[in-house]
């Protein structure tokens, strides 16, 4: 079955570093392809999002692009701050998706400090 | 708007007990999902409908039933709760017709003794 792999947490980075979080997927046909983020004590939020190979995601500073030949969608931020300490689900919707279920990974806790 | 509304935000229970959550959204979305969140696996699927009137087996269905009540209105019942189910409990909301995005409650946090 369909199936999202994210990097191993926790990722631990100062302030204004480059921020790369590593997502792969099994998918038959072409899914969609999410990043949502999680604040502490709140629930997921749309990050970004993909829905054909190639497509870049980009939301508040954040970028995200549709790998097909590597099967990946990798979360990239060139600068991070304190207040993008989260943790960050990649997440894949496969057609017929009219019913929109997700498939997410296992989330990735990123620490940024001052 | 409140979006998606879950309640209550805290519970705790003994084994066996039986309880409610109660999931609201104010968005006219046609397909409303539960999951649940344990540390380390990501959210899984619970149960989710479609539209009004349908429900369906997600990923981790045992030991929960659901009810679509209206368009609006979709609650995640625990008949017997057991102490595997602690954990944290989102429901969601979508718009159906492509590749929207979920829209999120801010989760209810349910410890089973």
């Amino acid at each position: 079955g369909d199936s999202v792999t994210q990097m191993e947490g926790p990722v631990t980075l100062s302030e204004e570093a480059f921020l790369t979080i590593n997502c792969t997927y099994t998918a038959t046909g072409y899914p969609s392809l999410f990043w949502y983020v999680q604040y502490p004590g709140e629930g997921l939020q749309l990050l970004l999002k993909a829905t054909k190979a190639d497509d870049k995601g980009s939301n508040k500073g954040f970028e995200a692009t549709y790998r097909k030949e590597t099967t990946s969608f990798h979360l990239e931020k060139g600068s991070v701050q304190v207040s993008d300490s989260a943790v960050y689900f990649c997440a894949l919707s496969s057609p017929p998706s009219n019913t929109g279920k997700l498939i997410f990974g296992q989330g990735t806790t990123l620490q940024v400090k001052p | 708007n409140a979006g998606v509304t879950q309640t209550p935000k805290f519970q705790v229970l003994k084994t066996g007990q039986s309880m409610t959550l109660q999931c609201a959204q104010d968005m006219n979305h046609n397909s409303m999902y539960w999951y649940r969140q344990d540390p380390g696996m990501g959210l899984r699927l619970i149960y989710y409908s479609a539209s009004e009137g349908t429900t369906d087996k997600g990923e981790v269905p045992n030991g929960y039933n659901v009810s679509r009540l209206n368009k609006r209105e979709f609650s995640l019942r625990l008949e017997s709760a057991a102490p595997s189910q602690t954990s944290v409990y989102f429901c969601a909301s979508h718009l159906a017709g492509g590749p929207n995005e979920q829209f999120f409650g801010p989760g209810t946090r349910l410890t089973v003794l």
